[in-house]
């Protein structure tokens, strides 16, 4: 079964600071990989995802993620924090031809500070 | 378009009682996908429906919890009877296809708490 490893329930940053979220899957096979988020109160929102094609992927809110196979990880990073940016953060995979269910990773909560 | 919306958004039942949780996906949806957060844990996948027909419901705890979708719409999660280990928040999630190509919106969930 799949399984995915977010490393750091809670991450805090200065604002303007790098942000970087970290995610490793366990499948052999690449999965569909994404980045949720979810601000209090509120349902998740996809960040970004990768499916197939360019390995850099860039999502909304300056959010970007790199699959790198060799490593089994899907890092999310942003260059410059935002007080807006504090929230939780999941990492999700899905079997590629499994209907699409997802496994989540257990969450970064992300703390901005001025 | 309205998003994927959840009824109610806070349940406070006693163990034992029953409760039903409700959501309605983006009009149009065929797939909705019902996933829970026990506290402290990861999101986990509980059952998938297309259209009225479960399509994978190997997510389901026990036989206490009961996922309808009548006439392919929207879906009723029922929990009888309930038990403390039930206590998390409930999401709900449609998309167009199975595809990883299409995004599941989700809806902001149902905060179950069984005392």
């Amino acid at each position: 079964a799949q399984s995915v490893t977010q490393l750091g329930s809670h991450v805090s940053v200065s604002e303007g600071a790098l942000v970087l979220l970290r995610c490793n899957y366990s499948s052999s096979v690449p999965p569909y990989l994404f980045w949720y988020v979810q601000y209090p109160n509120q349902g998740l929102q996809l960040l970004l995802k990768y499916t197939t094609g360019a390995t850099l992927v860039k999502g909304i809110n300056g959010f970007e993620a790199e699959f790198k196979k060799s490593e089994t990880s899907f890092h999310l990073t942003k260059p410059s924090a935002h007080m807006s940016d504090a929230a939780e953060y999941f990492c999700a995979v899905s079997d590629r031809g499994g209907g699409n269910k997802l496994t989540f990773g257990t969450g970064t909560q992300l703390k901005v500070e001025l | 378009e309205a998003g994927v919306t959840q009824f109610p958004s806070h349940s406070v039942i006693e163990k034992g009682q029953t409760v039903t949780l409700r959501c309605d996906p983006i009009s149009g949806h065929d797939n909705l996908y019902w996933y829970r957060r026990v506290m402290g844990k990861e999101i986990k996948f509980l059952l998938h429906f297309v259209k009225e027909s479960k399509q994978d419901e190997s997510g389901m705890p026990n036989n206490r919890f009961l996922a309808e979708r009548t006439g392919g719409t929207y879906s009723t999660l029922k929990v009888q009877p309930a038990e403390l280990e039930d206590s998390g928040v409930y999401f709900c999630a449609s998309s167009q296809d199975v595809s990883g190509y299409y995004e599941q919106y989700f809806g902001p969930g149902t905060r179950l708490t069984v005392t």
